[in-house]
């Protein structure tokens, strides 16, 4: 299976201040159909994931232009560039290129 | 507007069985990818389960022939049959779309004796 490691796993930030997540991947992401899917979730206290990014760079309808995602090969980032306390969460990175589908540990975001 | 709407969860015995629905509406479940996504007590996601357009079915190893997916495109709607549970099954599961571009608000299934 692709081992999905995100770091930090924890990550105190000041409001206003940008934060990143590094997620690396132990194999190569890119489909044979030449998309790498590796997307990025959000999940607040009490409810389900959200989607952020997909494959890599594109953000989900309705998602702020403060996130953005980057990124090729095994090695991808997601940057918030100024946090907010409603980004108050745990953030997955996952791979859909191979199967099984697989997902980091989780990034938990707090404010400071 | 796309949503997901699981159902069928529950407190069952070790060994015991249960069936999910994902209830489907905003979309065609035949043209979509569908999965089940998993999350134990305070951890993090897992996918154990993939349907495709084609309808090719993919299982994580950890539930591997014990569990099935299937879905029932007249009612629009994604089944997980899942069998000999187990108490390492406890978690909330999500049924989600596509590349889980949307996902329900989940149903608990706990396993205990």
């Amino acid at each position: 299976d692709v081992v999905m490691t995100q770091s930090p796993l924890s990550l105190p930030v000041t409001l206003g201040q940008p934060a990143s997540i590094s997620c690396r991947s132990s194999q190569g992401l890119e489909s044979s159909d030449g998309n790498t899917y590796l997307h990025w979730f959000q999940q607040r206290p009490g409810q389900s994931p959200r989607r952020l990014i997909y494959r890599v760079s594109n953000r989900d309808s309705g998602v702020p232009d403060r996130f953005s995602g980057s990124g090729s090969g095994t090695d991808f980032t997601l940057k918030i560039s100024r946090v907010e306390a409603e980004d108050v969460g745990v953030y997955y990175c996952m791979q859909g290129t191979h199967w099984p589908w697989t997902f980091g540990r989780g990034t938990k975001v707090e404010i400071k | 507007e796309v949503q997901l709407v699981e159902s069928g969860g529950g407190l069952v015995q070790p060994g015991e069985s249960l069936r999910l629905s994902c209830a489907a509406s905003g979309f065609t479940v035949s043209n979509n990818y569908l999965s089940w996504v998993r999350q134990a007590p305070g951890r993090g996601l897992e996918c154990v389960s993939v349907i495709d357009i084609s309808g090719g079915v993919y299982y994580a190893d950890s539930v591997k022939g014990r569990f099935t997916i299937s879905r029932d495109n007249s009612k629009n709607t994604l089944h997980l049959q899942m069998n000999s549970l187990r108490s390492d099954d406890t978690a909330v599961y999500y049924c989600a779309r596509g590349g889980a571009s949307h996902w329900g608000q989940g149903t608990l299934v706990t396993v205990s004796s």
